[in-house]
Order: structure tokens, then C-alpha cells, then sequence
């Protein structure tokens, strides 16, 4: 079974400074790794994926993300937040074997830019 | 190019009713997904439907079906509701399997009293 965790509930940053939000996972095999975001009373945007390659993946709005194959993690990142960016975040995984498309969701991180 | 769109976008049912929601997915995707996401937790996978036919399914109770018809889009159906199927319904559709990123729909807002 796979599973992901997100150990923070709620992440507090001010405007302009780096924020990072934390994700790690369990999958049996490859993983591919996404992050999601969601606005009240919205559905999930997606923001980036990890398939293979480059540990660093750019996505939308200038966030980024790490995947770390010893630590099993996959942080996000952006160097330097926006109020714009409050919102509940979503790390999600799924096995990279064939078939198995379901993804698994994290319980999110609400991010809070303060002005 | 339109994005997935759901409907309806609220609904309210009681105990023991059936329920339909509907889901069509971005144009030239080809696979539909069903999330649940209840309040304050992430989405959990319901069932993946490609080809019109259920592929993968999570661990929800035969009371939760669905269907895909020929032109992609896809139904979601809930039995004999219970208190608990209240929740955000959330519909994702990609194109294949594998690697293919999953874009979700706005969601419908079950709540069954």
C-alpha cells in the first residue's frame, strides 16, 4: 500500500521570504510525485509532477519541488512567497508500474502568507 | 479549451436516496477519475474508468458505481446513502495511463441529511 504524509498542518510564512512545504511517501517501486493546490470551495490545480531525471522540478507560479530518494521526500518549495500563494496544499504519489493510476493524497498543509 | 467541468455543483439528499453525478472530462482526454474528499482530508480514489470500463477501484463499498460512456464523460453513482457519503466529489480526467497528469474538475457538494 502506498501512503503520504504531510506533517504540517498549517504553515505560517511572511510575505517575500522562501516557503517550503513538506511531503514524504511510501510506495513499493518508483514513484511519480505531483503537488496540488486548492482554493476554498474549489477543485485542485495542479502545480507540478516528478516522473524521472533532474531531482528538481519547476512548476507553475514559480514553485519547485525536490524528490529525494533517500529521504523519501518530496519538498515544495518558491523562493519567495506571494499573499496570492494562501491556500491548502496537496501532495499526492502513485506507483510508477503499469495500471495502478489511482493517485494517494497527503491530508494537506494550509499555507498562510502574511503581508 | 474547456477544462473538466461537473454538475451539479451542490446537492442535498437524504438517507437511504440514490444520487448521480456527472463529470466531462478536458478535451482529448481519454480516462476519468472519482475522488471523495471529506471535510479537512485529502481525496481519497474512488474508481478509474477507461474504455468504458472500470480499471482500478479504491477501497469503496459496492454502493459506489459508475460508468463511462463513449464520448469519455462518466457518471458516478451512489446507493442507499449513508450520513457519511457527504462530501466534495471531486472528477479528474488524463489522457492514458502511466504518466499522464490527472486535472481535476471544480467538484460536486454532497450532503446527505
Amino acid at each position: 500500500a502506498q501512503s503520504v504524509a504531510q506533517p504540517e498542518d498549517q504553515v505560517n510564512v511572511a510575505e517575500g521570504n522562501p516557503l517550503t512545504v513538506k511531503c514524504t511517501y511510501s510506495v513499493s517501486g518508483n514513484p511519480y510525485l505531483f503537488w496540488y493546490v486548492q482554493y476554498p470551495n474549489r477543485g485542485l490545480q495542479f502545480l507540478l509532477k516528478y516522473i524521472t531525471g533532474d531531482n528538481l522540478v519547476k512548476g507553475s507560479y514559480g514553485f519547485e519541488a525536490e524528490f529525494n530518494k533517500s529521504q523519501t521526500s518530496f519538498h515544495l518549495k518558491k523562493p519567495s512567497a506571494l499573499v496570492s500563494d494562501s491556500a491548502l496544499y496537496f501532495c499526492a504519489c502513485k506507483y510508477s508500474g503499469g495500471g495502478a493510476d489511482g493517485l494517494t493524497f497527503g491530508k494537506g498543509t494550509h499555507l498562510i502568507i502574511q503581508p | 479549451d474547456a477544462g473538466v467541468t461537473q454538475s451539479p455543483t451542490h446537492l442535498i439528499k437524504t438517507r437511504g436516496q440514490q444520487v448521480t453525478l456527472r463529470c466531462s472530462p478536458k478535451s482529448g482526454h481519454d480516462t476519468v477519475s472519482w475522488y471523495q474528499q471529506a471535510l479537512g482530508q485529502g481525496p481519497q480514489f474512488i474508481f478509474q474508468y477507461y474504455e468504458e470500463e472500470e480499471r482500478q477501484r479504491g477501497n469503496f463499498p459496492d454502493r459506489f458505481s459508475g460508468h463511462q460512456f463513449p464520448n469519455y464523460s462518466s457518471e458516478l453513482n451512489v446507493n442507499a446513502l449513508l450520513l457519511g457519503d457527504s462530501a466534495l466529489y471531486l472528477c479528474a480526467s488524463s489522457l492514458g495511463g502511466g504518466t499522464g497528469t490527472q486535472y481535476f474538475g471544480p467538484g460536486t457538494r454532497l450532503t446527505v441529511l
